[in-house]
């Protein structure tokens, strides 16, 4: 079976310091990725999509970066935090029938 | 115009009512129609998939496609109060896409 493995949890980060998240799955080949975020009673908001390995398609212009160096490895970045970077931080695999499935997130607090 | 939009909420219903939810969605090729329920600060599961337009029934929910329209809908019947959530219509093309979500309280 599928699994997805995101984490951290939770992470305090203070404003200006770099981000690395990571989201792993297992048991599937060539899925679509995804990342999303989500501000504190808000809808979710694409950030970046990915078809394949090395293929990054951006949704919204800001000062996070996506890679995608292994098929089932996708890490969102950022060189230095915002404030406004605070938020619920979602990764997501689809398969051929276009179901996705979301990791358990990792809350985000930039300080 | 939103590629996806919900009918705004919130949404009460007292329990054993059944609640009805609504999206509409902007690309007339869209092909693949999904709802997710998400319970407060957690992700969002799963519950429904729809690809045909018709009705697709699983337990208490019940999806309702409608290709002309560009409309989705969810049906919840008999709501228990564990069905509070906010649930969230997705479209998936190219991308996926999701409304704004609909949170639904079932009063006991």
């Amino acid at each position: 079976s599928q699994t997805i493995h995101q984490w951290p949890a939770t992470l305090v980060q203070p404003v200006g310091s770099p981000l690395s998240l990571e989201c792993t799955v297992e048991g599937t080949s060539n899925p679509n990725l995804y990342w999303y975020r989500q501000a504190a009673g808000r809808g979710l908001q694409l950030l970046f999509y990915s078809v394949g390995i090395g293929q990054i398609s951006s949704e919204v212009p800001q000062n996070l970066s996506a890679s995608r160096p292994q098929d089932r490895q996708f890490i969102l970045s950022s060189k230095k935090l915002l404030l406004s970077d605070s938020g619920f931080y979602l990764c997501a695999w689809s398969s051929m029938d276009k179901r996705a499935f979301f990791g358990q997130g990792t809350r985000l607090t930039v300080v | 115009q939103k590629e996806v939009e919900q009918n705004s909420g919130p949404l009460s219903v007292p329990e054993g009512a059944i609640a009805s939810l609504n999206c509409t969605y902007s690309d007339r090729g869209s092909q693949s129609f999904f709802w997710y329920r998400q319970y407060s600060g957690k992700s969002p599961e799963l519950i429904m998939s729809i690809y045909s337009n018709g009705d697709k029934e699983d337990g208490r929910f019940t999806a309702q496609l409608n290709k002309a329209s560009q409309y989705v809908s969810l049906l919840i019947r008999d709501s228990q109060p564990s069905d509070s959530a906010t649930y969230l219509c997705a479209v998936n093309d190219y991308k996926l896409s999701f409304g704004a979500g609909t949170t639904v309280t079932v009063r006991a």
